[in-house]
């Protein structure tokens, strides 16, 4: 069983809509963050929320942590092309210390067509 | 560039062989994680490492091992190598575990 549920796992709209992934879990996370991934490149970090109920916008992204740290939205608002790409959530937990673990979803593979 | 190197780019060998991918993490970062991505899994944690020593352990075969150097640079060692460990291995580093990660270019395993 996957530790983080993401959805959709595939979405393709047209340039302008708006769109929600979500990233849901049934355990408590320290901090959960959001990740973009292009083919062949690694995931490249968009944000981090910590607490909960937290939301945090960057340009035209809403991210939205909820209440009890267990789930996440990412909202899209006028997409464009150039958002085409994997959508990765990773939450961090542990047990204290220097031993904490990121855990990923399996994404959401956005494509925004033209 | 996220600052994390990662060697080789890509690598093909045969199955039974064993590889040795390396990851030098960012400047300062002390924590590395190893990850493996294939398509029908996703990017699947492997193991942690914090200043040189295992902290957290993932879903690593027996075939696999990492170790992080007193230089911090981290190498995962592929043994006996079947066909299903194909993926995208990627290295990811943090200042501190759980913190955001950066990821290397990822290196493409194929094994024929």
């Amino acid at each position: 069983t996957q530790l983080l549920e993401q959805s959709p796992q595939f979405l393709s709209i047209q340039e302008g809509e708006n769109l929600t992934v979500y990233c849901n879990s049934s355990s408590v996370f320290s901090s959960l963050q959001w990740y973009r991934q292009e083919p062949g490149e690694g995931p490249v970090l968009l944000v981090t929320v910590v607490t909960g109920g937290e939301v945090k916008k960057l340009k035209r992204l809403t991210f939205q942590f909820g209440d009890a740290r267990k789930d996440s939205s990412l909202h899209i608002t006028a997409a464009q092309t150039g958002d085409t790409g994997l959508y990765l959530c990773a939450g961090a937990r542990g047990s204290g210390g220097s031993n904490y673990k990121l855990t990923f979803g399996k994404g959401t593979l956005l494509t925004v067509n033209p | 560039d996220s600052g994390v190197t990662q060697t080789p780019k890509h690598l093909i060998t045969a199955t039974g062989q064993r590889v040795t991918l390396r990851c030098s993490p960012r400047s300062g970062d002390l924590s590395v994680y190893w990850y493996q991505q294939s398509l029908d899994q996703g990017l699947q944690f492997l193991i942690q490492y914090y200043n040189g020593e295992e902290r957290a352990k993932g879903n690593i075969l027996e075939r696999f091992s990492a170790q992080q150097f007193p230089d911090l640079h981290s190498e995962l060692n592929l043994s006996s190598l079947e066909l299903g460990d194909s993926a995208l291995y990627f290295c990811a580093s943090s200042s501190r575990p759980g913190a955001e990660a950066f990821f290397g270019q990822g290196t493409r395993l194929t094994v024929v």
